[in-house]
């Protein structure tokens, strides 16, 4: 498996909290990725990091921010935690001229 | 935003059995991907496809990178039971690094 470590791995917040997911990982990849699955929508694109310090938005980027000051380290953030946001969410690495993702083994949150 | 649609959404197999799969797309891409998902873990890539008309295997599996590039397709041989889970196609166009996802095919045993 490549060394991606995500936590926590499972969650419960309240809505309206902040919330904070953690990827790390060991590969010295560039690149980094948060998604969401959800039933039905199969993985969809929240943002996306293409070097430390360099970050830019998916397609479901309402709600969340991230950052990265380190290339080991890719945090994502829930500011204000909904309901809707209950899913479970798979940070993914690649790296420098390949286009193979590797991902994490996800971090299920439940927003109540 | 774009989208991959995957077929079937779901399927049912008896071991033995070959199945197929699909992922078609209203654009162009210039790799695809086949990702498999067990229950609790993350996406593990199966397959990679970087030209059209590619046709590649891994084991009992087999993908084709179609002409058009705008689909491609995934078969598995002789399944067994551990070929239950989620596959997923991916797809990645020429700008960028950010992977594209069909919604998944659930691929269950029959009782």
């Amino acid at each position: 498996d490549a060394g991606i470590t995500q936590s926590p791995r499972h969650k419960v917040t309240e809505t309206g909290t902040p919330v904070t997911l953690r990827c790390h990982q060991t590969e010295n990849h560039r690149y980094m990725y948060w998604y969401r699955q959800d039933p039905g929508h199969g993985l969809r694109l929240i943002h996306y990091s293409y070097g430390v310090k360099d970050t830019d938005k998916g397609e479901v980027s309402d709600g969340y921010s991230v950052s990265r000051s380190k290339t080991e380290d890719f945090l994502l953030t829930l500011e204000s935690a909904t309901s809707s946001q209950t899913s479970v969410y798979f940070c993914a690495i690649s790296d420098t001229g390949k286009t193979e993702a590797f991902f994490g083994q996800g971090t299920r949150l439940t927003v109540v | 935003g774009q989208q991959l649609n995957q077929s079937p959404q779901s399927m049912f197999i008896q071991e033995g059995e070959d199945v197929s799969m699909n992922c078609t797309s209203s654009s162009i891409f210039n790799t695809w991907l086949w990702y498999k998902q067990d229950p609790g873990e993350g996406p593990v890539l199966l397959i990679a496809l970087y030209k059209a008309g590619e046709l590649t295997s891994n084991g009992r599996l087999t993908a084709q990178f179609g002409i058009t590039r705008k689909d491609s397709f995934l078969n598995i041989s002789a399944s067994i039971p551990s070929d239950v889970g989620i596959y997923f196609c991916a797809g990645l166009k020429a700008a960028g690094n950010k992977l594209t996802f069909g919604g998944g095919t659930r691929v269950l045993v029959k009782p």
